[in-house]
């Protein structure tokens, strides 16, 4: 089954404790990002990567930190969470960047975080 | 102003009416794409657009990039149609999409 899995689902942590959010996908997707979601907000994009090793920023990178040592895997990394981090936050992948026909987007199912 | 807006931001209606949702865009696109959030909170694509309309279902998405304006419609609506339904559009020469604030809906029995 064609799927885009994340890790935590729900997490509460502290200001400051550093913490990984996993993302895999199991399609060969080349395009992969991160988007965070808050209320009246909407989506926003944190950071994407185009293929392994080509990772740039989007809209809202301040706080994180992104890898893609593998075409399967893109953790999102939070070093020091600050209570402004808590959101709700989607990993998504494509086959690639979101402009050829078919090129659906497959999102992961959310991960909940709290900084307290 | 937002690049991409959406109408109405909430809706409700009864089971069976016809459901239109709009989106409007002000920049350059390649491509569209309408999503559906369920109140779990996943999200799962419904229609990719570049030009024209595609039907799934009751489902059926137009898109006129004159106008620069797309909708989203569903016939014979269902209380399992209620949903946020988010457009999300592509920028010509950027690698990411930029998403409307959503539109809740809400189908009563």
């Amino acid at each position: 089954e064609a799927q885009v899995t994340q890790n935590p689902r729900y997490l509460i942590t502290v200001t400051g404790k550093k913490l990984t959010v996993t993302c895999s996908q199991n399609m060969n997707h080349e395009y992969m990002s991160w988007y965070r979601q808050d209320p009246g907000l909407g989506l926003r994009q944190i950071y994407y990567s185009m293929n392994v090793e080509v990772t740039d920023k989007g809209d809202v990178p301040e706080g994180y930190k992104v890898s893609r040592k593998e075409k399967r895997n893109f953790p999102l990394i939070l070093e020091s969470p600050s209570p402004n981090q808590t959101s709700l936050y989607f990993c998504a992948s494509s086959p690639q960047a979101f402009t050829s026909s078919g090129n659906t987007i497959y999102f992961g199912e959310g991960s909940w975080l709290t900084v307290v | 102003k937002n690049e991409v807006e959406q109408s109405p931001q909430n809706l409700t209606a009864q089971e069976g009416e016809f459901i239109t949702i709009n989106c409007s865009y002000s920049v350059g696109i390649s491509a569209l794409h309408w999503l559906q959030q369920h109140p779990g909170g996943g999200i799962v694509s419904l229609f990719m657009l570049s030009s024209g309309k595609k039907k799934h279902g009751r489902l059926i998405a137009t898109i006129n990039i004159q106008e620069k304006h797309s909708s989203l419609h569903i016939t014979a609506s269902h209380p399992r149609d209620s949903a946020v339904y988010i457009c999300a559009v592509k920028i010509q020469g950027a690698q990411k999409l930029v998403f409307g604030q959503g539109t809740r809906l809400t189908i009563n029995p």
